[in-house]
């Protein structure tokens, strides 16, 4: 069964760049079908998709966050990023990685724990 | 956009709960999914392609719908069945409605 864990500051300084890693074990990220996703939730909210990878590192991300997203993928490292730039306040939230099946179904299957990211000077 | 209704409901272990989620326009069925959150936890997949249950959940729960209209039914409910349900529908990105807590 995939595990994903996230890892990385869990404060970050206002207009600085939040930088998460995940690390995915028990399955690999190259596995057709599967795309790896972060996603965010404001305390009190409900998720927002931030984007996604897939293991060919073609990108797709909210428009919402007007291109101050980037997720990489790492294949030899078994590993998927998200770099967010000019942080706010806004950007406080719990950010899950997380994959998602896209074949015929389309919904998120597996998710990390969750880390708690505040934005704050 | 995803709206979901009601915003929290209050009901007792055996009864039956029926969460709504409309769509701002069509959905295909095999986009549709809802999931369950405990506090302190991840969201957990309960339901895909609509009425499809994911691995190990129950068949008390059944989902249905078409269109812009869906819905989640718990038949009767179980204590571990509290918490903050959300539904998502993939229109080339994800979208999460805004959940329907169950609460006793």
């Amino acid at each position: 069964q995939v595990q994903l864990q996230e890892s990385g500051p869990g404060l970050v300084k206002p207009s600085q760049t939040l930088s998460l890693t995940c690390t995915v074990s028990g399955g690999s990220v190259t596995r057709d079908t599967f795309y790896w996703n972060w996603i965010r939730q404001p305390a009190g909210k409900g998720p927002e998709w931030i984007g996604r990878v897939y293991a060919s590192g073609s990108t797709n991300y909210n428009p919402s966050l007007k291109g101050r997203v980037n997720i990489l993928v790492d294949t030899s490292k078994n590993q998927f990023s998200l770099q967010l730039t000019s942080v706010t306040a806004a950007d406080s939230a719990m950010y899950y990685c997380a994959r998602s099946t896209e074949a015929y179904y389309y919904y998120i299957d597996s998710w990390g724990q969750g880390i708690l990211v505040t934005v704050s000077s | 956009v995803l709206t979901q209704s009601p915003g929290t409901l209050f009901l007792s272990p055996g009864e039956k709960a029926t969460l709504s989620c409309r769509a701002s326009q069509g959905v295909s069925v095999s986009y549709l999914a809802w999931y369950q959150q405990k506090p302190g936890q991840a969201p957990r997949l309960v339901m895909y392609g609509t009425n499809m249950r994911a691995s190990g959940i129950p068949d008390r729960f059944t989902g249905s719908g078409s269109g812009t209209d869906f819905t989640l039914t718990i038949s009767r409910l179980e204590p571990e069945d509290f918490g903050v349900y959300y539904c998502q529908q993939f229109t080339n990105s994800f979208h999460f409605g805004g959940g329907t807590k169950v609460e006793i």
